[in-house]
């Protein structure tokens, strides 16, 4: 498509439980990076893949937190035992190639609230 | 010391008047520089990147110092859907992940 798609727009968890978030880049765009904003505008990088395969894992806390891009599917972020730490708004974004210095192009996020 | 910085504001700008605000940034090797703008904790959306020689997209300019490691943002003749935060954003590496400023508010006022 057009836009980043992200799904769902709105999660709500307990503690403890597991979350899956969704996300589709747009069509043609090689990377898909994600973002985890928290508090006021605090944004913290997690992950970022080229095609199917991990580009740049340094930001991800792999205890707990893990992600895929596989072919012809949404790219996911799962977070196993959520923690209340772990409510953010995250963003998933994509760029075209490393070629236009990675103008990076931000979904609608999906509100995740842990309570 | 914050790896991207920015001065929080609110800068309240009557109604086609210009404001300008910097951001700086600590990696003097960072390699790409934007600028983006988020309304009510909605998604970031690319107003413009910004080039070593300075660059113009109608009413925004965008200048980048890298001796001074900072970049500027100019808006001029404001409009009141001009009123958002706007994030000043660095690329550090080569690897594309992207470093953000807390965000400088504007506020235009009729």
């Amino acid at each position: 498509g057009e836009e980043v798609a992200q799904t769902p727009k709105h999660l709500v968890r307990g503690e403890g439980q597991k979350a899956k978030l969704y996300c589709a880049p747009i069509k043609g765009h090689s990377y898909v990076f994600w973002y985890q904003q928290v508090l006021k505008n605090e944004f913290k990088f997690l992950i970022s893949f080229q095609n199917e395969n991990v580009f740049d894992e340094t930001g991800m806390p792999k205890e707990r937190f893990s992600a895929k891009c596989l072919p012809n599917s949404p790219c996911s972020l799962e977070i196993q035992a959520t923690k209340l730490e772990d409510s953010a708004v995250y963003f998933c974004a994509s760029s075209q190639s490393r070629t236009d210095s990675y103008e990076q192009y931000f979904g609608p996020g999906t509100r995740l609230t842990v309570t | 010391r914050k790896e991207v910085e920015q001065d929080p504001g609110p800068f309240n700008v009557p109604e086609g008047a210009t404001v300008a605000f910097n951001c700086t940034y600590s990696n003097s090797a960072s390699q790409s520089f934007f600028w983006y703008r988020q309304d009510c904790r909605k998604e970031p959306k690319l107003l413009m990147s910004v080039y070593s020689s300075g660059n113009e997209d109608g009413r925004f300019t965008a200048q980048l110092n890298r001796a001074s490691q900072y970049i500027s943002l100019l808006i001029r003749d404001s409009k009141l859907s001009d009123s958002a935060t706007y994030l000043c954003v660095v690329n550090f590496d080569s690897w594309g992940k992207l470093q953000f400023g807390a965000g400088t508010q504007v506020v235009v006022t009729p």
